[in-house]
């Protein structure tokens, strides 16, 4: 079954502090990989997503995520993080096509001034 | 603007009692999901649907029921079988391997 792992259940950076933000999935074939982002009583906007192709990939709001294989990972960064960046992150995994997505329980950032 | 639309965004139910949860898509997307969140928790999927008048149960489907007469539409029923009602509820959509597209979403407590 597949499955993801935040380990970090609350993270507190300084306002342009760097960002990263760690994710373990296991998956038994390649996995479609996402970051969501969640305002409080808000529901989830995408942030980016991995199918294939470069392991690198670019988001909106200045974010990237690396996918490692050899890892299982999937780590979200930011190079300097603001003050709106302050919200609750969840990594998912799917199987692509219309196969339910597996969330983790989320990583909650708190950004300081 | 194309989206997903959830009401209401607050409900209160009575012990005993059923509730519906209103999902409505402009977005032409096949799929369609009911997700619930609690605290410390993550998503946990209660039901999808890929297709009209077909759906399937998710991880925890106990206590709810849905229905997909219409592609733009996915209403879910809480039941008064369900008995930790109390949570987020949170419906989304997708189209083939895009992600998903969520609502903002309806807070539901038992009074």
């Amino acid at each position: 079954a597949q499955s993801v792992t935040q380990p970090d259940i609350h993270i507190t950076v300084s306002e342009g502090a760097s960002l990263e933000l760690r994710c373990n999935y296991s998956y038994g074939a390649t996995p479609y990989l996402f970051w969501y982002v969640q305002s409080p009583g808000q529901g989830l906007q995408l942030l980016l997503k991995y199918f294939s192709g470069d392991t690198l990939v670019q988001g909106i709001k200045g974010f990237e995520a690396e996918f490692k294989r050899s890892q299982s990972s999937f780590n979200l960064r930011k190079p300097s993080v603001h003050w709106s960046d302050a919200a609750e992150y969840f990594c998912a995994v799917g199987s692509g096509g219309y196969q339910k997505v597996t969330f983790g329980t989320g990583t909650k950032l708190q950004v300081i001034p | 603007d194309g989206g997903i639309t959830q009401s209401p965004k607050y409900l209160f139910r009575k012990e005993g009692q059923n509730v519906t949860l209103s999902c409505e898509q402009n977005l032409n997307h096949d799929a369609m999901y009911w997700y619930r969140q609690d605290p410390g928790q993550g998503l946990r999927l209660i039901y999808y649907s890929q297709i009209v008048n077909d759906f399937q149960k998710g991880d925890i489907a106990e206590g709810y029921s849905v229905s997909r007469e219409k592609k733009e539409s996915f209403p879910l029923t809480v039941t008064s079988a369900q008995k930790n009602p109390t949570a987020f509820y949170l419906c989304a959509s997708s189209i083939r391997g895009v992600g998903y597209t969520f609502g903002s979403g309806t807070r539901l407590t038992v009074v």
